[in-house]
Order: C-alpha cells, then sequence, then structure tokens
C-alpha cells in the first residue's frame, strides 16, 4: 500500500489566520482525499482532489474556506483559511490503494488548534 | 450519506467476541472496514465487494449482504490489540467513501 507522508502533524494558529498542510504520496495516485474528523467524531470527506482539474466539493465545504491543490499525482495541499475556532479539528489526507483490495490509505493527520 | 454503525461502544475482555453492524439507506457497491487508536490515523483492515461475500483479517472477519446493505465485522477471541475506534465505510456508484460514526471497542485484561 501506498505510504503517505503529511505535514505539519499539529500547529496552533491564530484566528483569522491560513495554515497550508501537505501530503506527499511515494507512488503516483489518480485521487486524493481530504478528510476532516473532529475528536471523538468520525471522519467527514471534504473533497476530492484529482490531478490536472479543480477538486470537487462535498457539501458544507467551499473552495475560498478550503483551497486545495494538486500539481501532480504524487502531492496535494489543503489550506484552511481565515481560520476560526471551529476549524479546530484533526486533517486527513488519504488516497486509494493500487491492486485488487481498493483500501484507502491515510496520512498521519494534522491536528490544528485555532485560538 | 453516513451509514449508520451500532452499537456506539462495546466492553470486551480477553477471549470474548463481539459484532459490529452497519447498515446504509443507499445500495452500495461495497463496504470497508478500518480500525483507528487513540492518536493514530484509521487502518484499513478489509473491504467486502460481493452480497454475502465474508472476509478475515487475523481473527477478525467480515460479512455483507447487498441486498440489504448490511455488513457486519466480528471480533472473534479477542485480544487487547484489538481495542480502538471501528469505522466502516460504505462505497456507493461514486468514488466517494463514507463513513459511520464508529465503534470504540475496548479490551480489557
Amino acid at each position: 500500500s501506498a505510504v503517505i507522508s503529511q505535514k505539519p502533524s499539529r500547529d496552533i494558529c491564530q484566528r483569522g489566520t491560513s495554515l497550508t498542510i501537505q501530503c506527499q504520496v511515494d507512488s503516483q495516485v489518480t485521487m486524493m482525499f481530504w478528510y476532516r474528523q473532529q475528536p471523538g467524531q468520525s471522519l467527514t470527506l471534504i473533497a476530492t482532489a484529482n490531478q490536472g482539474s479543480e477538486a470537487t466539493y462535498e457539501s458544507g465545504f467551499v473552495i475560498d474556506k478550503f483551497p486545495i491543490s494538486r500539481p501532480n499525482l504524487t502531492f496535494s495541499t489543503l489550506t484552511v483559511s481565515n481560520m476560526s475556532p471551529e476549524d479546530s479539528s484533526i486533517y486527513l489526507c488519504s488516497v486509494v490503494g493500487q491492486g485488487s483490495d481498493y483500501g484507502y490509505t491515510f496520512g498521519s493527520g494534522t491536528r490544528l488548534t485555532v485560538v | 450519506q453516513q451509514p449508520v454503525q451500532s452499537p456506539q461502544a462495546v466492553i470486551l475482555r480477553e477471549g470474548e467476541d463481539a459484532v459490529i453492524n452497519c447498515s446504509s439507506s443507499k445500495a452500495l457497491y461495497s463496504v470497508h472496514w478500518y480500525r483507528q487508536k487513540h492518536g493514530e490515523a484509521p487502518v484499513f483492515l478489509m473491504i467486502l465487494l460481493k452480497g454475502g461475500e465474508q472476509k478475515g483479517h487475523e481473527k477478525i472477519s467480515a460479512s455483507f449482504n447487498e441486498k440489504k446493505q448490511q455488513s457486519s465485522l466480528y471480533l472473534t477471541a479477542s485480544q487487547l490489540s484489538y481495542s480502538g475506534t471501528y469505522f466502516c465505510g460504505a462505497k456507493s456508484n461514486d468514488y466517494k467513501l463514507s463513513f459511520g460514526a464508529g465503534t470504540t471497542v475496548t479490551v480489557r485484561a
């Protein structure tokens, strides 16, 4: 399965600022997914990032707030813009595995605290 | 649409068994199961693609009833290492994976 390097692992940010989260995959993948996980909660899909096209956002998430870049098949970034305390959460990137099982592999996550 | 998972939590002693259920109101193409330990990323356990299919991972197995749009995860002879939160992921005819609310499993010695 793919190995994902996600940075930063955690950050404490001031409200009104922005944070960019990076995900690097050790192999080429078509789709990358960005999820948000509130403490003790399930994973909610933010958007799907395809190389060469605009990201597809889920209901409740907009590009102005969560701009995504996907410059190539191994890298993606998610920016959390104009942050408020409600954005405090864990953000995870994920890719679909290659092979017959197609399980998802997750990055280690970015724990964001907005103060 | 988020699949419905039950129970919300279960406490076991080592060696006991448990069943976690997952159901969806949408027609399912596949069901995934993941385990997440505290402070870590979710880890893929298995995927079920066909109706009535069963798979296993260690002493953890699962079934998928495609007609009922339900899946169950079976923890057999539980070990301390089985502790964590289990999520089912439901995939319909698109590429998106929707996760259930999770079931927290605590295995005690």
